[in-house]
């Protein structure tokens, strides 16, 4: 099976960060990666699909980059409602897989 | 409004089987391929299964393989998970989700969720 190991587990940071998490596939899955975000007591959320394009709706401030094995979740500038946990997904093949989740916190 | 609704969940006896169901609405549901994602108890999303727009291809997570079976009923716009053998470590809140649209590989990034239905395996 492919893994998807998400880092950090946890981000504090700050309203106005820049803020990046990483996830690391345990082999090539190509561009094939969603990023989602999810708040507590809801649903998860498609914020980024194919690796890096932004999902209708989803401000810019949220983008995605990488191939191959490792891919970027970046948040130019975190606003209040940003504070949430976000998962990557892979799917390629078969099956899907998610990530362990990075939980975003206010420092 | 485009939602997708499920229902079905429950306090089950390990060893028993339910079948919960998730109704889409306000969408073109058989042009949808259909999953379903559970989420135990403070833990993370765990991809379980996936039914192709017009139920053909089945694929599944190899901690459910043999034990879940997921089909729809276009129909009625309706997906179903049928859950045999059910464990203490069955517990979580099952969400059903689409999937990418025909003409595109089942197993793809998911856009629409549902709000989920929380099954507990427990004697």
């Amino acid at each position: 099976d492919i893994q998807m190991t998400q880092s950090p587990s946890t981000l504090s940071a700050s309203v106005g960060d820049r803020v990046t998490v990483t996830c690391r596939a345990s082999q090539n899955i190509d561009t094939w990666v969603a990023w989602y975000q999810q708040k507590p007591g809801k649903a998860p959320k498609l914020l980024i699909h194919k690796a890096s394009s932004l999902q209708t709706g989803v401000p810019s401030r949220f983008s995605g980059s990488g191939s191959g094995t490792e891919f970027t979740l970046t948040i130019s500038s975190l606003q209040p409602d940003d504070f949430a946990t976000y998962y990557c997904q892979q799917y390629t093949g078969d099956y899907s897989t998610f990530g362990q989740g990075t939980k975003l916190e206010i420092k | 409004q485009v939602q997708l609704v499920e229902s079905g969940g429950g306090v089950v006896q390990p060893g028993t089987s339910l079948t919960i169901s998730c109704v889409g609405s306000g969408f073109t549901f058989n042009k949808y391929s259909m999953h379903w994602v559970r989420q135990a108890p403070g833990q993370g999303l765990e991809w379980l299964a996936v039914t192709s727009y017009d139920g053909y291809n089945q694929y599944y997570a190899n901690s459910v393989k043999g034990r879940f079976a997921i089909s729809r009923d276009n129909s009625k716009n309706t997906l179903f998970l049928q859950m045999d053998s059910l464990r203490s470590d069955d517990t979580a809140l099952y969400y059903c989700a689409r999937g990418p649209p025909m003409g595109y590989y089942e197993v793809g990034n998911l856009d629409l969720w549902g709000q989920g239905t929380l099954v507990t395996v427990s004697s």
